[in-house]
Parts: structure tokens; C-alpha cells; sequence
């Protein structure tokens, strides 16, 4: 089968640094997508990842492991307006290029 | 800057009523998507369609249909709705091609209560 888990929920206060774990069991794999999610929005596209390592955009930095089927999302010099579900997705095998979603993080930053 | 539109943000329909949801996408992008979102539960994907009246089942594809006359547009069809399709849909498009290329896009989403 194919499963991807994330934390349900994490909090963390203004200015710290936070990771979101994401591991995934997927039949292949051609590239993991973070998307954030503000209340009552749609996604929108934070990073992606194919090979091994990090790749750092600004204050978002995502870090992709494939043997070990791993991923992360680090945030660092959180803001409130940080405050949102992060999901994390994976592309499998096929040609269709449809993404498989995790149940997403929901993060709260606080003062 | 890609613009994916749902025609409807709120809807209220009755038990066993047609429900039709609009999509429409700018980018000339050869793929498109419909998901839905349940609490606990994620995205979970419905139909998908990578051309022109050509389309393909996600994962929960019962109780719906789509329709795909042009390849802007993207309907998701609810024959006969029913309490348990009440969500959130989301609408979301790509371009047909590996890579963050393919990065799909979401529109604003449809929020369907069914009573």
C-alpha cells in the first residue's frame, strides 16, 4: 500500500525553529512536494525535493532522505502568519502525475 | 501567475440532488485534478484527467463523475449527492511533465454541505 505520516499537530513560539517529519511507503517515487495550508485556503506550493539533501528557499528549508523514505520541513524565524497545516506529498511511480497526500501538520506558532 | 477558479466557494444541496462543480484553469496546463478534503484525512483524490475527454479514477472515485470538453475546464459531477460527500473540493492543475514542472497548482476550493 502507499502511506505517508505526518505529526497531527505541533506549537512552537514566534522567532524558534521547527522541523515537521514526513516518512512515506510509496510503490516508487519521482519527487516529494511541501504545500502550506492556511484555514479555509487552498495549498499552495512551498518545495520540492528528488534527490537527497536540502534545499533551502529563504526561511523554509526542506531535506529529503530516499532510502530512508524520509523527509522534513524546517522553518526557521517562525511568524504568526506561519501558523497552518503543512502537507506533505509524493509522486509515485506512474506517468500520471497525480500526488499522494499526507493528512498534513497542523502547526500553531504562538507568541 | 496560475490561476485555477472553482466557480462555487459555498454550496447547500439536498440529498439526491445533481450537483455540478466548475473548474477552470489559465495555463494551458495538460492535467487536472479533483480532490477532496476531510478532516484526518488529507487529500484524497477523486478523478483526474491528463487530456481532453480523457479521464481516470483516483481513489474514491464512487458516487462521482467528471467531464473534461476542453482542456481548461474540468467538471466534477455528484449524480446523486449524499450526506457523506459533504467537503471541502479542491480543484488543482499541472503541467503534463516530470520535475517541480508538474508542481500542481489548487484553486480556492468549494465548500458542499449536503442535507
Amino acid at each position: 500500500g502507499q502511506n505517508i505520516d505526518q505529526p497531527t499537530e505541533m506549537t512552537a513560539t514566534e522567532g524558534a525553529i521547527v522541523q515537521i517529519n514526513c516518512t512515506y511507503q510509496t510503490s516508487g517515487f519521482n519527487g516529494l512536494f511541501w504545500y502550506q495550508q492556511h484555514a479555509g485556503e487552498a495549498p499552495t506550493f512551498l518545495s520540492y525535493n528528488v534527490l537527497d539533501g536540502l534545499e533551502e528557499k529563504g526561511r523554509f528549508s526542506s531535506f529529503l532522505s530516499r532510502s530512508k523514505g524520509y523527509s522534513y520541513l524546517l522553518l526557521k524565524e517562525l511568524q504568526m502568519k506561519d501558523s497552518a497545516s503543512y502537507l506533505c506529498a509524493v509522486r509515485g511511480e506512474d506517468s500520471s502525475y497525480k500526488l499522494i497526500f499526507g493528512s498534513g501538520t497542523r502547526l500553531l506558532v504562538r507568541p | 501567475d496560475v490561476k485555477v477558479t472553482q466557480s462555487s466557494r459555498y454550496l447547500v444541496k439536498r440529498t439526491g440532488e445533481k450537483v455540478f462543480l466548475e473548474c477552470v484553469q489559465d495555463m494551458d496546463h495538460e492535467n487536472m485534478f479533483w480532490y477532496r478534503q476531510d478532516p484526518g484525512l488529507g487529500l484524497r483524490l477523486i478523478y483526474f484527467s491528463y487530456d481532453v475527454k480523457m479521464k481516470e479514477k483516483g481513489d474514491i472515485p464512487e458516487g462521482y463523475s467528471v467531464s473534461r470538453e476542453k482542456k481548461e475546464r474540468f467538471s466534477l459531477i455528484l449524480e446523486s449527492a449524499s450526506t457523506n460527500q459533504t467537503s471541502m473540493y479542491l480543484c488543482a492543475s499541472s503541467l503534463d511533465r516530470a520535475g517541480a514542472g508538474n508542481t500542481i497548482y489548487f484553486g480556492e476550493g468549494s465548500w458542499l454541505t449536503v442535507v
